[in-house]
């Protein structure tokens, strides 16, 4: 099966600076990996997504970066701002099923 | 609003009864999947749906199951509850089997007293 852990459950980061979320996944075989975020009362909600034929890819002040050797993925917000405070989730896909991380509370700092 | 109806918001109930969790999935999405979310835990995969046929099976209770309606809604039946059965329920939908481009719900907060 799959595991997938982020490397931290909490992040603070002052407004303005960029943040850094990481995730590792266990299954070499994991062929598709999405970041979704979750803000308080509320369902995840898609951020980005990435196939294992790719190592970076890049969205509106968001990146995900994969490394397929070591088995790792991150997120990277550009000038995080304070409505980017919420919850982060990585996903991994193997056997045609999503397996999700803890999460990474990040707290934008004023 | 995501498209994704789940209904209802909150329930709160006794050990050993039983409960309907529903969603209506967006519109046009084929494909309906359930997950559970404890506190301070992921979101873990309980089954899926396509067009009304069962086609994934994740860590689901005996005590839990679920259907697809020829209208495409899903419900989430629980049953025998448990304290430890106490998590966000959410439901989420994709237009095919294996797009997991998934558009979730809000959620369902079950409280089992």
């Amino acid at each position: 099966g799959e595991s997938v852990g982020l490397h931290l459950p909490t992040l603070s980061v002052q407004e303005g600076d960029n943040s850094i979320i990481n995730c590792a996944y266990s299954n070499s075989a994991s062929d598709y990996f999405i970041w979704y975020k979750q803000e308080s009362g509320k369902g995840p909600q898609f951020i980005i997504d990435i196939r294992s034929n790719m190592d970076k890819r890049q969205g509106q002040r968001v990146t995900v970066l994969l490394n397929k050797t070591v088995k790792h993925l991150s997120l990277q917000i550009a000038a995080t701002q304070p409505g980017d405070s919420a919850v982060y989730f990585c996903a991994a896909r193997s056997a045609r099923q999503l397996t999700f991380g803890s999460g990474t509370q990040l707290t934008v700092l004023p | 609003d995501s498209g994704v109806t789940q209904t209802p918001k909150h329930l709160i109930t006794a050990t050993g009864q039983r409960v309907t969790l529903r969603c209506s999935p967006r519109s046009g999405d084929l494909s309906v999947y359930w997950y559970q979310q404890s506190l301070d835990q992921g979101l873990q995969f309980l089954i899926q749906y396509y067009n009304g046929e069962e086609r994934a099976k994740g860590n689901i209770l005996e005590r839990f199951s679920a259907q697809q309606f020829p209208d495409l809604h899903s419900e989430l039946n629980l049953s025998s509850l448990e304290l430890g059965d106490s998590a966000l329920y959410f439901c989420a939908s994709s237009v095919e089997s294996g797009n997991y481009g998934y558009t979730f719900g809000s959620g369902t907060r079950l409280t089992v007293v």
